[in-house]
């Protein structure tokens, strides 16, 4: 499968723990992006990186929230202390440069 | 800052019939990008059609066409001869060119083909 891999698929987790999400990109696009979709809504932009450069992150990216892109591969989000209003579906995308985006299937987080 | 606008949050159709869902968006920027997607229930998007803002004629793929009004800002998806698998939540959305490429969504519309 050469699409947007993202891992895991779904995560519960106790409110205050940390939880942390993969996304595998197509490999030879040079764009990620991380969205946020919570029920209902259309996806919302966090970040974006092109290569390993964090290159813009949304004001709903909060200080509990960071995302890596080491050596411009794979993307890690990470959400510290989570909180009840985290819960969502976590959309990893990726692209070559001003080309369309190709999705994930996302990672659907419930903080209980 | 965009925002884009769709205002059916649900619709149905029969199946090979047409139906045609809406978006409207907001701008001051001339060089962009607009695009449907599709959201299955097993949630993967995919992208329907994308139109260029600088083209003028409309874009089609198959069953599906749009009618871009650029100076009413309105971006409509027609979806013609309705197949059971396009149900699906359905996006529009809008792409600033060369300042990132992140996409701003509308807030989606539930699209249901009876048999």
């Amino acid at each position: 499968d050469t699409g947007v891999s993202q891992d895991p698929r779904h995560k519960i987790t106790k409110r205050g723990q940390n939880v942390t999400f993969r996304c595998d990109p197509i490999s030879e696009h040079n764009r990620l992006y991380w969205y946020r979709q919570t029920l209902g809504q259309g996806p919302e932009f966090l970040t974006y990186f092109q290569n390993e450069a964090q290159l813009e992150k949304s004001r709903l990216l909060s200080d509990r929230f960071s995302a890596e892109r080491p050596k411009g591969s794979f993307s890690t989000l990470e959400i510290q202390r989570t909180e009840q209003g985290d819960s969502a579906m976590y959309l990893c995308a990726s692209s070559l440069s001003n080309a369309e985006a190709f999705f994930g299937q996302g990672t659907r987080l419930t903080v209980v | 800052a965009q925002t884009v606008t769709q205002s059916q949050p649900e619709m149905s159709v029969q199946e090979a019939e047409t139906v045609t869902l809406s978006c409207t968006y907001d701008t001051s920027e001339s060089n962009y990008y607009l695009f449907w997607y599709k959201q299955p229930p097993s949630r993967q998007m995919i992208l329907v059609i994308r139109q260029e803002a600088y083209k003028q004629q409309n874009a089609t793929e198959n069953r599906f066409s749009v009618n871009f009004q650029k100076a009413a800002k309105s971006f409509s998806l027609k979806i013609s001869d309705s197949q059971l698998g396009d149900t699906a939540m359905y996006f529009c959305a809008f792409m600033i060119l060369n300042a990132g490429n992140m996409l701003t969504f509308g807030g989606g519309t539930r699209l249901m083909v009876k048999p």
